[in-house]
């Protein structure tokens, strides 16, 4: 299984300030006839369902503020919120989908300081 | 509007088997753009992938559970469906399907989930 591994566990940012969330995987997910990664963004609400946020470790989903953005390739990927609002606390999860069975980052709590 | 909502009983006993149903509304669980895939959380933690299954009715398990789980599709109710034997402690969670969105008939990542449906394994 691919291993995805996110840091830190958990974060506190004050409002209006950027939040920076590391992922890894134990193997390349860069699939190289595509030249694509393999790699997706979810934010979940307490209570809610996981929302995708960014899929090909890049593009925004449909609705997706632009102050989300996700970068990396290979192995190490970001998720970045340039300016931290309130309705973005929650937690993020990374998820590779480049082979099953499909797994996910341990995920990243992101709070208000 | 694609949406998913998971139902079935909240309480299995151990050594029983977890039945969920996912029904489809806004769009046909036969479309070829899409795959079919349960996924759980135990409570405070991470998210669990169990399976998929594709209108062809080909199926992928996690290696880790494949012993226990099968998915199947209704499509003459949109539905897709969990069966979970031999159930312990270990499998209380929230179980959320999804729906999986493929592009030549490669799966890829999640676009729509359920709400989830809180499943207790208990005597």
């Amino acid at each position: 299984d691919i291993v995805m591994t996110q840091s830190p566990d958990s974060l506190a940012v004050s409002l209006g300030e950027r939040a920076t969330i590391s992922c890894k995987s134990s193997q390349n997910i860069l699939y190289s006839s595509n030249n694509k990664n393999y790699l997706a963004w979810y934010q979940q609400k307490l209570g809610q369902p996981p929302k995708l946020l960014i899929y090909w470790a890049s593009t925004r989903e449909s609705g997706v503020p632009d102050r989300f953005s996700g970068s990396g390739s290979g192995t190490d990927f970001t998720l970045t919120i340039t300016s931290l609002q309130v309705e973005d606390v929650a937690v993020y999860y990374c998820q590779q989908y480049y082979t099953t069975p499909r797994t996910f980052g341990q995920g990243t709590r992101v709070e208000i300081k | 509007q694609v949406q998913l909502q998971e139902s079935g009983p909240g309480l299995v006993k151990p050594s029983q088997t977890l039945s969920l149903t996912c029904t489809v509304s806004g769009g046909s669980i036969s479309s070829s753009n899409y795959f079919w895939s349960w996924i759980r959380q135990p409570a405070g933690k991470g998210l669990e992938w169990i399976g998929r299954i594709y209108t062809n009715d080909n199926t992928n398990y996690n290696p880790s559970l494949k012993s226990r789980v099968t998915i199947s599709l209704d499509t003459s109710r949109n539905q897709f469906s969990l069966n979970l034997s031999s159930v312990t402690a270990a499998d209380t969670a929230v179980y959320f399907c999804a729906r999986e969105k493929t592009m030549t008939g490669s799966p890829y990542y999640f676009d729509y989930w359920g709400r989830g449906t809180l499943v207790t394994v208990s005597s």
